[in-house]
């Protein structure tokens, strides 16, 4: 149980675009849901949560008219970095918490996305 | 912000050692989680920890919470080369909703 999926898996675009990364729980309704970026050989940085059904809380530093986050249901959660540069090249991995076990959190494989 | 060390670094052991890791913090923590990590792969949880002076085994591996709610251990015992990965430690804070990961402990067996 608590299986989080994440498409894509690797994404490629050219610097100015967007990208949309979705974020579902397969097998359990998630009222909240995490947003991280990770560097290479560096911890999770968290950017945002996301309730199900309300604006997302972004953490101090991170842009929230940049990096777009939409939680429409219990079971998806999506991130879209908008007006994409290379430096936004990065590893972006979510996460989601059931219900009343909110402090337990099921990560998604993460997306690599890459920014040329 | 909440700040956890964690340590160490990184670990290069022989398999059948065991390895010991701990993380620390200013704040107190309501919650002590630990997850691992593979290369190119999101973080599994491992233990969760939800009682000062809680001790947890989950096969090979057992974590405290400290008594104090500012640190945790997390223990392997017998490596096995499928151990190596990246261990992270995170303290949840209910107030805050919301957990504070650790740098991270990089696990190298050699068979």
């Amino acid at each position: 149980g608590a299986v989080v999926s994440q498409h894509p898996s690797w994404v490629i675009c050219k610097s100015g675009t967007s990208v949309k990364i979705e974020c579902r729980s397969l097998d359990f309704q998630a009222t909240t849901m995490f947003w991280y970026r990770q560097f290479p050989k560096q911890s999770l940085m968290l950017m945002a949560t996301s309730n199900e059904g309300s604006k997302a809380t972004y953490e101090q530093g991170v842009e929230k008219d940049k990096f777009l986050i939409n939680h429409a249901s219990l079971t998806l959660s999506t991130l879209t970095v908008t007006s994409a540069h290379p430096e936004d090249s990065s590893f972006y991995i979510c996460s989601a918490s059931p219900p009343r076990v909110s402090y337990e959190q099921y990560f998604g494989p993460g997306t690599r996305l890459t920014v040329t | 912000g909440q700040q956890l060390n964690q340590s160490p670094q990184s670990m290069f052991i022989q398999e059948g050692e065991d390895v010991s890791m701990n993380c620390t913090s200013s704040s107190i923590f309501n919650t002590w989680l630990w997850y691992k990590q593979d290369p190119g792969e999101g973080p599994v949880l491992l233990i969760a920890l939800y009682k000062a002076g809680e001790l947890t085994s989950n096969g090979r591996l057992t974590a405290q919470f400290g008594i104090t709610r500012k640190d945790s251990f997390l223990n392997i015992s017998a490596s096995i080369p499928s151990d190596v990965g990246i261990y992270f430690c995170a303290g949840y804070n209910t107030n805050a909703g919301k957990s504070t990961f650790g740098d991270g402990t990089t696990l190298t067996v050699k068979p």
